[in-house]
């Protein structure tokens, strides 16, 4: 069974600066995709980034950027140049890609960021 | 719009009611997701629609749920003599196959 885990409930980070959010999946299918989703707190889900298992390059968008260790089984997220509006919750998320997978996303349990001014 | 939509946005209802939830997909997506948010179990996916497939309803907690979607677009909810542990918020999403999935606002169901 698929297994998404994010070890940090919350961290905080100064304006301005990088931060990197923890994601460690696990999984025995050997296609898969992992996905980022910001959540601030007026409810909505915003779609931030992608990596796909058999993508050679680590995925970017504008300040995020996506860490990916294949090997290590791990997903980080890293938005650069923090802004206060990056204050939100953050999802890292998983789904099947193999052919009659189940295409359902399996969310990790979040991580409340907190950007300081 | 162009996102998804989901009315109501809030909704509030006496345990034993029955509730339906409305999710107006982007226009050509052809799969539809509900999935429910709640603090003690964070985000659980409930069903699956692609096209014109059978739906997968492995997600639903129990019987009291089911959910259709008609035309291809246009998805309802409907959970069944609602109980207090059913109070979350539901959130749809849509995406085109393999696509990233794209999520509405939500419905913040509360049962009294």
């Amino acid at each position: 069974a698929q297994k998404i885990t994010q070890t940090q409930p919350g961290m905080f980070v100064q304006e301005k600066e990088a931060v990197t959010l923890d994601c460690t999946y696990d999984t025995s299918d050997p296609s898969y995709g992992l996905f980022w989703y910001k959540q601030p707190s007026s409810g909505e889900m915003i779609f931030l980034i992608y990596q796909g298992s058999y993508d050679q390059q680590n995925a970017t968008e504008g300040r995020y950027s996506l860490n990916f260790q294949k090997a290590r089984k791990s997903a980080n997220l890293v938005i650069s140049a923090s802004q206060l509006g990056d204050s939100a919750m953050y999802f890292c998320a998983m789904r099947w890609a193999s052919s009659g997978s189940a295409r359902q996303l399996t969310f990790g349990s979040g991580t409340q960021l907190t950007v300081l001014p | 719009g162009a996102g998804v939509s989901q009315s109501p946005s809030n909704k509030v209802t006496e345990k034993g009611k029955d509730v339906e939830l409305r999710c107006d997909p982007i226009s050509g997506h052809t799969a539809l997701y509900w999935y429910r948010q709640s603090l003690g179990q964070g985000l659980e996916f409930l069903i699956y629609f692609q096209g014109n497939s059978a739906p997968d309803k492995s997600g639903l907690p129990s019987d009291r749920f089911s959910a259709e979607r008609t035309g291809g677009s246009v998805s309802t909810l409907t959970i069944q003599r609602t109980q207090q542990e059913d109070s979350a918020v539901y959130l749809c999403a849509s995406s085109l196959e393999l696509q990233p999935q794209h999520f509405g606002d939500g419905t913040r169901l509360s049962i009294l």
